[in-house]
């Protein structure tokens, strides 16, 4: 298996500007979770789904941030409009449901910075 | 609720010398208790976890780590440190006997080992 993949890997943006980064979860892994790391606030915990649907989106911190997952094989974090204050790196994470709970799965992350 | 401490930003330790890096958790019922590692430039990667059974468990790359209910501790360890060890450590607990069932991520902690 080709692990959590992510894309782009790095992207650098103005203020302003619509950012989506991708993530595709490890195939059969029930979970999809987004992450936000910064020197600041560490690991923070911004949306996750099970079987594709959001089950708690607390950690989104403002309206300009948006999460999909159409299917289970493709998930987006969209913000819109950008600001420097995003900078950060976003981890995509996913795990199988089982009857013991099993690890997440990381994927290399997406560093963004917003000029 | 459900939190987990690392009380040390960083940690040095001389190559050959013995590491440990400290964890302590809360939660309300029965924790699961996990150990990443990231790499710069790279997502977190699963290292070990208790979930029963036995409290020293051991890991990837030589870890180990014991839990100790009775200082809600969860310590990781190697007897002799690698510098191909340097890295940040995050450890994780998430309660085992409901709630939420997403795991609570510590800050990290920095290790660095000199040769």
């Amino acid at each position: 298996d080709a692990g959590v993949i992510q894309s782009p890997r790095h992207e650098v943006t103005e203020m302003g500007q619509e950012v989506t980064l991708r993530c595709k979860p490890i195939s059969g892994h029930d979970y999809l979770f987004w992450y936000r790391q910064t020197m600041m606030r560490g690991l923070e915990l911004l949306i996750y789904f099970n079987n594709n649907v959001p089950i708690d989106d607390s950690g989104m911190p403002e309206d300009r941030f948006s999460a999909k997952m159409p299917n289970a094989s493709f998930s987006t974090l969209k913000i819109q409009p950008s600001e420097p204050r995003d900078s950060a790196v976003y981890f995509c994470a996913s795990r199988r449901q089982g009857i013991t709970y099993n690890e997440q799965f990381f994927g290399p992350g997406t560093r963004l910075t917003v000029l | 609720a459900q939190s987990v401490a690392q009380p040390e930003d960083q940690v040095n330790v001389a190559e050959g010398n013995p590491l440990t890096v400290k964890c302590t958790y809360s939660v309300s019922g029965n924790p699961y208790l996990f150990w990443y590692v990231q790499y710069p430039n790279r997502g977190l990667q699963f290292l070990l976890k208790y979930i029963t059974g036995d409290n020293l468990v051991k890991g990837s790359y030589g870890f180990e780590a014991e839990f100790n209910k009775s200082q809600t501790s969860f310590h990781l360890k190697k007897p002799s440190a690698l510098v191909s060890d340097s890295a940040l450590y995050f450890c994780a607990v998430r309660d085992g006997s409901g709630g939420s069932y997403i795991p609570t991520f510590g800050r990290g902690t920095s290790l660095i080992v000199h040769p």
